[in-house]
């Protein structure tokens, strides 16, 4: 199947710091990525829809200037939490649609940010 | 808005037992359903999916699935558990736009 890596899968940063999450399609294109976080024991949250070329979709509730996306090239998108708090600290994970007729997520391996 | 339900968040078997977790979704239009696994320090993966068709789907590992859209369901069964099947299981539907919504999980650990 296809593949998408995450980068890096752990990170531990400081508050008020600012951290990267890169999600690559290692091996198709993909228009359409998606960013989810998962806090512990509950579901993976859908954050945002994120759209090369054009401005990410965001769900209710997330805040667009704390988790910045970039989805510059077809096989590249970026999530930046700014300005870190602890309450932060979470699993992100990225999938993006591949497949006949882009139907199918597939997902990174995930990223544990936390904050110190 | 779509939401998805696991009925069951633990369940614990023994080797050979045969295993049905429950799903169920709300959507107001046509889905695609999907059942997801995570094992201990893995990425998600596909276990199986649909579409449309027959509504009897199977996947990997043995695994399958049954859409009874009357009951708005898309329960996973399998019929004998190994202990390699030990992981969490998410079901996860997608409507509108593509966007998957997951359910809570349900972590099942199979016992030898």
């Amino acid at each position: 199947g296809a593949v998408v890596s995450q980068h890096p899968s752990r990170v531990i940063c400081k508050s008020g710091t600012s951290v990267k999450i890169e999600c690559r399609s290692l091996d198709f294109q993909a228009t359409t990525m998606f960013w989810y976080r998962q806090f512990p024991k509950k579901s993976l949250m859908l954050m945002a829809t994120s759209n090369e070329g054009s401005k990410a979709t965001y769900e209710q509730g997330v805040e667009k200037d704390k988790f910045l996306i970039n989805h510059a090239s077809l096989t590249l998108s970026t999530l930046t939490v700014t300005s870190a708090h602890p309450e932060d600290s979470s699993f992100y994970i990225c999938s993006a649609l591949a497949g006949r007729s882009a139907t199918e997520a597939f997902f990174g391996q995930g990223t544990r940010l936390t904050v110190v | 808005a779509q939401s998805v339900s696991q009925h069951n968040h633990h369940v614990i078997l023994s080797e050979a037992a045969s295993l049905e977790l429950g799903c169920n979704y709300s959507y107001g239009g046509t889905v695609n359903l999907f059942w997801y696994v995570q094992y201990p320090g893995q990425h998600l993966q596909l276990l199986l999916k649909y579409f449309s068709g027959d509504p009897l789907v199977k996947g990997i590992k043995g695994f399958e699935a049954e859409f009874i859209k009357s009951k708005f369901s898309f329960n996973l069964r399998k019929p004998s558990v190994q202990w390699s099947d030990t992981a969490e299981y998410f079901c996860a539907v997608a409507g509108g736009y593509q966007k998957v919504t997951f359910g809570i999980g349900t972590k099942l650990q199979v016992i030898p």
